[in-house]
């Protein structure tokens, strides 16, 4: 079975300083990976896909096969990226005949920035 | 804009009712998810369906049961509603095509059982 750690329940940083969300999984296939962000009072929401390789709001995530990591990244936080963030994994499986069995989640990190 | 409604945002139940969460999304996906949050857990996937009538049990079934009608519709039941199902009820689509976008989540249901 598929498993997302990310190790820091909180983190907190100031304005200006580097942030890396860490993420480690444990999945024996080819992962999908996810970053998803969950705004004070607002829904869960897409951040970020790794196939996409995109940048969003500043962050970006590199998946590293070797280290089984998709480490979430933004060179100077702002003030509004305090949240929860969470890592997912989607392991797409045929038994159920080429449905999905849903993403795992991660615990999630709370990310404080302060002024 | 693909949009996730979810009927209630605060549920309180006593213990020992029946209770239905309802989810409906309005872009046609064929994968629908129940997922609850709780603090320090994260998101645990409860159910899932892949189709019309079709469903999966999550890592956390235990207590509760779903229905899936119609594509657009995926109801949450706790037959028996107990204190530690306290928690917020997210429900989420996706598309099998974009599987690769991620899901669209329901802004979420919180519930309380006393």
């Amino acid at each position: 079975a598929q498993r997302v750690t990310q190790p820091e329940k909180l983190l907190s940083v100031f304005k200006g300083a580097p942030v890396e969300l860490k993420c480690n999984y444990s999945y024996s296939g080819s992962p999908e990976l996810f970053w998803y962000v969950q705004y004070s009072r607002q829904r869960l929401q897409l951040l970020l896909r790794h196939i996409s390789r995109e940048s969003i709001k500043g962050f970006t995530a590199d998946l590293n096969k070797g280290e089984t990591s998709f480490h979430l990244k933004k060179p100077f936080a702002q003030e509004e990226d305090s949240a929860m963030y969470y890592c997912a994994l989607s392991a797409i499986s045929g038994y159920s005949g080429g449905g999905a069995d849903g993403l795992t989640f991660g615990k999630g990190t709370h990310l404080i920035i302060q002024p | 804009d693909v949009k996730v409604t979810q009927s209630s945002r605060y549920l309180v139940k006593r213990t020992g009712e029946k209770v239905f969460l309802e989810c409906v999304q309005d872009m046609d996906h064929e994968n629908m998810f129940w997922y609850r949050q709780d603090p320090g857990l994260g998101l645990r996937l409860i159910y899932f369906s892949y189709d019309v009538k079709m469903k999966e049990k999550g890592d956390i079934p235990e207590g509760y049961s779903v229905s899936r009608e119609k594509k657009e519709r995926f109801s949450l039941i706790l037959e028996s509603a107990s204190t530690n199902q306290t928690s917020m009820y997210l429900c989420a689509s996706g598309s099998w095509e974009q599987l690769n976008y991620g899901y669209t989540f329901g802004s979420g249901t919180r519930l309380t059982v006393v």
